[in-house]
């Protein structure tokens, strides 16, 4: 099992561009989410989704969408760039009372 | 709203020191309770939980107790290694299968 995956690993972005980072499980786990980790902030939901079809808005949504046509795959999507969203992102899938997270990726805004 | 507070890092300790990471916790409901840990450049790895009241969570040579009565899900270890250097973060899941709130975490520094 590769557990959770994603892609990116780093990228740059300027401001107003747009780029989908991506996360794949398979683990067949239903339960997917997307967060972001800034200094002294800890972990924040963005978004999350309990099946495919099905998504729904965390803590922080603004600025990112979500779609989830398969149970493995859950991307997420930034359609306009800010210098605001300059985080490390993490995906999750989670099964019973466990997470299991993929080793992030690191984004940038200038 | 479902909060969880943690301890201010960094903590920096010795080899073979004894170790405590205090949490505190608000919910409205019965939550389950969670200690996750972030080694460095990795995402986050599940290091025990506690799903009631009074059940001791263990892993690794950590342990942290579910105390309703004091809100509270500390994390302690007898005896630090180095290689125990990461940030812990303490989390509550309010519905069972559900989404966590997490703390913002403590950075654990061992020293040899």
């Amino acid at each position: 099992n590769a557990g959770v995956t994603q892609t990116p690993k780093f990228q740059v972005l300027k401001t107003g561009q747009s780029m989908t980072l991506q996360c794949a499980q398979d683990m067949n786990h239903e339960y997917m989410s997307w967060y972001r980790q800034d200094p002294g902030m800890g972990l924040r939901l963005i978004h999350y989704s309990v099946g495919a079809g099905i998504t729904d808005q965390g803590e922080v949504p603004n600025g990112y969408n979500v779609s989830r046509s398969t149970t493995e795959d859950f991307p997420l999507r930034l359609l306009s760039a800010a210098p605001s969203q300059t985080s490390v992102y993490f995906c999750a899938s989670q099964e019973d009372y466990e997470q299991y997270f993929g080793p992030g990726t690191r984004l940038t805004v200038t | 709203g479902d909060s969880v507070t943690q301890m201010e890092g960094p903590v920096t300790l010795s080899e073979e020191a004894f170790l405590t990471i205090n949490c505190t916790y608000t919910a409205t409901g019965y939550p389950s309770l969670f200690w996750y840990v972030q080694y460095p450049g990795e995402g986050l790895q599940l290091l025990l939980k506690a799903t009631k009241a009074d059940d001791k969570g263990s892993n690794k040579g950590f342990e942290a107790t579910y105390r309703k009565e004091t809100t509270s899900f500390h994390l302690e270890k007898g005896s630090v290694q180095v290689s125990d250097s990461a940030v812990y973060f303490c989390a509550l899941s309010d519905q069972g299968y559900s989404t966590l709130t997490f703390g913002k975490g403590t950075m654990l520094l061992v020293s040899p």
